[in-house]
């Protein structure tokens, strides 16, 4: 069964230092991934997505994805954090007929 | 665009209590999602409609929760009676088709309390 690893839980970054969350997925075809953010009291808004085509892909708010088929992996990054990017982090693989999996999140904290 | 709307955005209820949640998901959506979201959790996905039809119901724990979308459009999903680990909250969304290729937009969630 398709799954989603993201091994942390919480990640604490400076302002204006770089950003990576880590994504594992489990799943034995071709995956269409997904990267979203929930803001506190908020719903998930979707930030990137990886199809097919060009490894990298870019999203919106700056962040951008890599997918690495042979490390089953899709990292999320960013050059430069912004304290408005506090927010919990969940990495999405869809399966099925477009069912969405979700990974447990990764909670951001952005020190000044 | 409008996007997917919800309603209450809050609810607190006593154990064995019924409640119900309302979505309107974005106009042309055939494709509309519920999903439980615990808290420190993922979302877990819970009932998927094909305009009327239910395509996935399979993590719906049926004994007490219900969900319906008449017309295709607007759905509703029901908790009788409701349990203490029902807390969580209930996020609607849709896409335009049921393709893995869709994009899944989310509204606001419903956020149940159960004391």
């Amino acid at each position: 069964a398709q799954s989603v690893t993201q091994p942390d839980i919480h990640i604490t970054v400076s302002e204006g230092a770089s950003l990576e969350l880590r994504c594992n997925y489990s799943y034995g075809a071709t995956p269409y991934l997904f990267w979203y953010v929930q803001s506190p009291g908020q719903g998930l808004q979707l930030l990137l997505k990886y199809f097919s085509g060009d490894t990298l892909v870019q999203g919106i708010k700056g962040f951008e994805a890599e997918f690495k088929r042979s490390q089953s992996s899709f990292n999320l990054r960013k050059p430069s954090v912004h304290w408005s990017d506090a927010a919990e982090y969940f990495c999405a693989v869809v399966s099925g007929y477009s069912t969405l999996t979700f990974g447990k999140g990764t909670m951001l904290l952005v020190s000044p | 665009e409008a996007g997917v709307a919800q309603s209450p955005r809050y609810k607190i209820i006593e154990k064995r209590q019924s409640v119900a949640f309302w979505c309107n998901p974005i106009s042309g959506h055939a494709t509309l999602y519920w999903y439980q979201q615990i808290l420190g959790q993922g979302p877990k996905l819970l009932i998927q409609f094909q305009n009327n039809g239910v395509v996935d119901d399979s993590q719906l724990p049926k004994d007490r929760f219900s969900a319906e979308r008449l017309k295709g459009v607007d759905s509703t999903l029901k908790i009788q009676p409701a349990k203490l680990e029902d807390s969580a909250v209930y996020l609607c969304a849709s896409s335009t088709g049921a393709g893995s290729g869709n994009t899944i937009y989310f509204g606001e969630g419903s956020w149940l309390t159960v004391v």
